[in-house]
């Protein structure tokens, strides 16, 4: 089955500077992509929704990457700010499978 | 608003004892989920269900069944519950499959002693 590897675990970065999270995945059939934001003690919450057409996805503070020839998918938080301090979860799912599969996460820190 | 519900957010049982953790939702979404997310190991799935008595084994299912009379709600039921079945429980919904956005509960709290 599916198996997502999600880097680094951890990431401590200065307020104003990026982050950068990787997740590898292995399903060649892999169709859609999600990044989850889970804040300490909270559920979590769709940042975004990707989909295997479109390599470049720009949100409100973030970028996502969708690499299909590498089977990568990445996060780059853009001027981070203490409000972007929690956990990132990459999710992903093929056409027919139901569930997601997800990556350990990764625990961002913002620190002024 | 769309909302995932869940019951009771906190929890404590002992060994052995009966648990049912209940998952409402009121987006009239098809497919239920049950994930339980433990400490370095991310989220990992229980069960799915894809509609009214319509379930599948997820990737962790043992020690665990699920009830779905309603499409509306959604039931994780640990039988004899044991101590490594503390962990933190969270139901998502999504409109059909795995192309749809799941939309996640707040969690409950589990703690068997």
């Amino acid at each position: 089955g599916e198996q997502v590897e999600q880097r680094p675990p951890h990431l401590s970065v200065r307020e104003g500077d990026s982050a950068f999270i990787t997740c590898t995945y292995t399903d060649p059939n892999s169709y859609y992509f999600f990044w989850y934001k889970q804040e300490p003690g909270a559920s979590l919450q769709l940042l975004m929704k990707v989909f295997s057409s479109t390599e470049i996805n720009e949100g409100q503070g973030f970028t996502v990457l969708l690499n299909k020839k590498d089977k990568r998918l990445s996060l780059n938080l853009t001027a981070a700010h203490p409000g972007d301090s929690a956990a990132y979860f990459c999710a992903v799912s093929d056409n027919y499978a139901q569930g997601l599969t997800f990556g350990l996460g990764t625990r961002v820190s913002v620190f002024p | 608003d769309m909302k995932v519900t869940q019951m009771p957010r906190y929890l404590i049982k002992r060994m052995g004892e009966n648990v049912l953790l209940e998952c409402g939702q009121d987006m009239s979404h098809e497919t239920m989920y049950w994930y339980r997310q433990d400490p370095g190991l991310g989220l990992q799935l229980i069960y799915i269900s894809y509609d009214v008595d319509s379930n599948s084994e997820g990737d962790i299912p043992k020690g665990y069944r699920v009830s779905r009379k309603k499409r509306e709600h959604f039931s994780l039921i640990l039988d004899s519950a044991k101590t490594n079945q503390t962990s933190v429980y969270f139901c998502a919904s999504s409109l059909q499959g795995g192309q749809d956005t799941q939309y996640f509960g707040p969690g409950t709290r589990l703690l068997v002693l």
